[in-house]
């Protein structure tokens, strides 16, 4: 089983949709938890950490459930902008070493 | 403009080349990391370092090699012994160490070829 789990889409959505997007992770001593949206053939950037009590960010909101150990990430009111790879990243356990998801592709479509 | 520069953005391999790509940071960083992504994968850890003259193997470190004579620049080299060097290659840095989780500033990336 990989560390880091995402379901790899693609996800193809109409502009203004809602859509989210899950991620498991399999070590229960993970910390830190976050987001990263890449773009074709470009270096992946941070879009959000994903905190305990969930965060939101404009149209974007992320949640962790330890208990499930899976992170979600939910885009409101979609743009064609928002077509990309979003990348679910995990440190593991103790060592804080970051494992990366193979990402899930989201495509909107006017 | 503070920020991590990747060259060459296209690089061709011959068989049993060695091939150098380069990284430099002017972010004052003292981490610095190099993965690789495969189509449809996510990014595996080669090689990291977190001082400079120090660096440690990441997952997949065999048939690459690193150095880290200055603070600024991370190089990774992609020898003949790596059999399947066709990837997407990224460097990326970050002000301490990866166990604080702190912010990846990444590159542009380096597309490597076999020809």
């Amino acid at each position: 089983r990989k560390e880091v789990e995402q379901d790899p889409g693609p996800f193809n959505v109409p502009e203004g949709a809602t859509v989210a997007f899950n991620c498991t992770y399999s070590n229960s001593a993970s910390q830190s938890f976050f987001w990263y949206r890449q773009d074709c053939r470009k270096e992946p950037k941070l879009l959000m950490s994903v905190y305990s009590s969930g965060n939101e960010d404009g149209r974007f909101t992320a949640q962790l459930n330890r208990a499930s150990q899976y992170i979600s990430l939910l885009i409101r009111d979609s743009k064609l902008s928002d077509s990309a790879t979003y990348l679910c990243v995990v440190t593991s356990g103790n060592t804080g070493k970051l494992i990366f998801g193979q990402g899930t592709t989201l495509q909107v479509k006017p | 403009d503070g920020g991590i520069t990747q060259s060459p953005k296209y690089l061709f391999r011959k068989e049993g080349q060695n091939v150098t790509l380069s990284c430099e940071q002017n972010l004052n960083h003292d981490a610095m990391y190099w993965y690789r992504q495969d189509p449809g994968q996510g990014l595996r850890l080669i090689y990291y370092s977190q001082i400079v003259n120090d660096f440690q193997k990441g997952d997949i470190a065999e048939g690459y090699s690193v150095s880290r004579e200055k603070k600024e620049s991370f190089p990774l080299t992609v020898t003949s012994a790596q059999k399947n060097p066709t990837a997407f290659y990224l460097c990326a840095s970050s002000l301490r160490d990866r166990s604080t989780n702190e912010k990846l500033f990444f590159g542009s990336g380096t597309q490597l070829s076999v020809l």
